[in-house]
């Protein structure tokens, strides 16, 4: 059975914070690892990894895939009041394009 | 461009009665679809996929289940609803294994 764990289940943190979320994983026939942002609804997609040890960047978000190790992380510098948020972790294995999701980090950001 | 399409956004039905959800996409053909269920502030847990009309991949026993009778519709049945099936439905599609998934606005059911 696929398995995809995040940690920490949950985080507060002061404005400026970095933060590093966590997301291991145990599937078959790993495909990729991506990264969503959940505020209100639909979730809306960071990045999507599938060499290890390449970060991918995007303004303060970064995230690098360790392979080897099976686990990925997120981080967040400079945290600001928008960060706040569920961060999901995704893996899509298989050959049939499954793409299972882990238990998120839900993200406080405190003035 | 891509979109999807879900509904309804809010449902509230008996415990008992039938649920059908609807999702549709367009402007892609041959996507992969997906099913999951979202407790409060919780992950996503896969309920069903699918890369094909009538190809349904169920990854957990339950109450529900679903269909894709058009190549873009993907629809999420039950016959009797249980208190336990409240939560958050969202759907999902890709266009090939290896790329970003894509969520429709989602579905918060409460069986009452």
């Amino acid at each position: 059975e696929d398995k995809v764990v995040q940690s920490p289940l949950s985080l507060v943190v002061h404005e400026g914070d970095t933060v590093t979320l966590n997301c291991s994983y145990e599937v078959t026939n790993f495909r990729s690892l991506l990264w969503y942002k959940q505020e209100k609804k639909a979730p809306t997609f960071l990045f999507m990894l599938t060499s290890s040890g390449i970060e991918k960047k995007s303004g303060r978000l970064s995230s690098i895939l360790d392979k080897k190790e099976l686990f990925s992380i997120l981080n967040i510098t400079a945290t600001q009041t928008g960060d706040s948020a569920i961060y999901l972790c995704a893996v899509g294995s298989g050959t049939a394009s499954k793409l299972t999701f882990g238990t998120g980090t839900r993200l406080q950001v405190t003035l | 461009s891509q979109t999807i399409h879900q509904w309804p956004a809010t449902l509230v039905q008996p415990v008992g009665s039938p649920l059908s959800l609807e999702c549709t996409v367009e402007g892609t053909s041959n996507p992969n679809l997906y099913w999951y269920r979202q407790a409060a502030g919780r992950g996503l847990q896969l309920l069903f996929y699918s890369v094909g009309i009538g190809q349904i991949s169920s990854e957990v026993p339950q109450n529900l289940s679903a269909s894709r009778p058009q190549d873009r519709q993907f629809i999420l049945s039950s016959k009797k609803l249980l208190l336990s099936d409240s939560g958050f439905y969202l759907c999902a599609w890709r266009a090939l294994s290896n790329t970003e998934a894509f969520f429709g606005q989602g579905t918060r059911l409460t069986v009452v």
